[in-house]
């Protein structure tokens, strides 16, 4: 089955570090992007970013350049989104998602809750 | 660059709903459009404009010229209460309208 499985919630304190998963499967993780989509709460999606695990070539949406690292492991088919302080802003679900050529999503994960509370 | 989308649209049950998109020169890129349940994940329901994904009922249309994009409901069910978002590519990076919530009355 074609899916993207994601890690568990997380309940994190403002300025420690995190760093989420994604693990792909049912398809061949090197021949397509894969990127992640932010929503705040009771917000609308918002693009984080796409990374092409192949090359590592990395797109960010220009409100997180800066903000997060997007990375891949090849050998476990696995994409992460990395934080290294974490500000109370960054509470979100943060989706998996494979883009298509086309640039559209195709394939979504669940998502992960993050949640950073003092 | 900018997608904006209107905050509601209310629609009875078995009519037509109609969700707008616009963006600068939006007919010149393809548009693509997601639905969300609430506690679900987004799902694609349009791409390249006016292509629906396999298992996407064929009372969803899309369309896209010049500044807008739209998303069709013909004959609207009460499981199409959601919100909607349209996205596209702009060179560099992905970009979402901020979405529409469809309430079927």
């Amino acid at each position: 089955e074609v899916q993207l499985v994601q890690s568990g919630a997380e309940v994190k304190k403002p300025g420690e570090s995190l760093k989420i998963s994604c693990q792909a499967s049912g398809y061949k993780f090197t021949d397509y992007w894969i990127g992640w989509v932010r929503q705040m709460p009771g917000k609308g999606l918002e693009w984080v970013g796409v990374i092409y695990p192949d090359d590592s070539d990395i797109r960010y949406g220009p409100s997180f350049q800066g903000q997060v690292n997007i990375s891949v492991d090849k050998s476990i088919d696995t994409a992460y989104l990395q934080w290294s302080s974490l500000k109370a802003s960054d509470t979100a679900m943060y989706y998996c998602a494979r883009p298509t050529s086309g640039w559209w999503f195709d394939l979504w994960g669940r998502g992960t809750l993050v949640t950073v509370s003092s | 660059y900018e997608l904006t989308q209107a905050p509601s649209v209310s629609v009875s049950l078995g009519q037509t709903a109609t969700i707008n998109c616009s963006g600068d020169n939006l007919g010149k890129k393809f548009a693509f459009w997601y639905q969300q349940r609430p506690g679900q994940a987004p799902v694609l329901v349009i791409y390249q404009n006016a292509k629906r994904p396999s298992g996407i009922p064929d009372r969803f249309s899309g369309s896209n010229s010049g500044q807008t994009a739209t998303l069709i409901i013909r004959g609207t069910q009460a499981m199409d209460e959601a919100d909607y978002y349209c996205q596209t590519w702009d060179g560099n990076a992905g970009v979402f309208g901020g979405g529409t919530k469809v309430t079927v009355l």
